[in-house]
């Protein structure tokens, strides 16, 4: 039973460029729930997603970032023009469709922005 | 603003020994409360979960919620070099999302 899959596992772009961060639930997970984490610092909230439908983006920057979950294929996390402060580990996690609360997390994408 | 405050540590105990992480959060509505484990580099690794007021236990793992005084903790006994990592608490914000601390770091000395 394949667990949160994400890619890439590490990803460099430079200033101004894109980053596209991808994450696969697990099988028969509906919900998807994306997180920073800065060095030294805990895991923020950035966005909750189910199929097609953005629930909660309140912890998403009002610019450059956004997040879509069609309905084929992976959850993506964009960023637009990258900026150093934007490098951090961004972590996917899913959880199941009749228990939303218990969210499982993939292995992450460590992104530097050089 | 909700907040889930942890001592960062290091917590240091000796192997065999109990390991006592604490957490507190500000938001009284939370009803969801998760312990997380992290080994440097890797992703959280769901501990354990708790819903209600006591204790709840999984092998060498217990979770006690104290919904009046706003704090949740994680004893590890039998500490084992294997369990050194960062704890992290986790708790509901409402829609699903979780509010983390910062984490608490746990080295079980050999």
């Amino acid at each position: 039973n394949a667990g949160v899959m994400q890619n890439p596992r590490h990803l460099v772009r430079r200033r101004g460029q894109e980053a596209r961060l991808r994450c696969s639930p697990m099988k028969g997970h509906s919900h998807v729930y994306w997180y920073r984490q800065l060095p030294e610092e805990g895991l923020k909230f950035m966005v909750y997603l189910q199929k097609e439908n953005i629930i909660d983006e309140s912890g998403m920057p009002k610019e450059r970032f956004s997040a879509e979950f069609p309905k084929e294929g992976p959850s993506i996390l964009r960023i637009q023009q990258v900026v150093r402060g934007d490098s951090a580990a961004y972590f996917c996690a899913s959880s199941p469709r009749d228990s939303a609360e218990t969210q499982y997390f993939g292995p992450g994408t460590r992104l530097l922005v050089l | 603003q909700k907040e889930v405050e942890q001592n960062s540590g290091p917590l240091s105990v000796p192997e065999g020994a109990i390991a006592s992480l604490n957490c507190t959060y500000s938001d009284r509505g939370s009803q969801s409360f998760f312990w997380y484990r992290q080994y440097s580099g890797k992703s959280p690794e769901l501990i354990m979960s708790i819903y209600s007021n006591g204790d709840k236990e999984d092998g060498r793992f217990t979770a006690q919620l104290n919904k009046a005084s706003q704090y949740v903790s994680l004893l590890i006994r039998d500490s084992q070099p294997s369990d050194s990592a960062t704890y992290l608490c986790a708790v509901d914000a409402g829609t699903y999302k979780y509010i983390f601390g910062t984490g608490t770091r746990l080295k079980v000395l050999a």
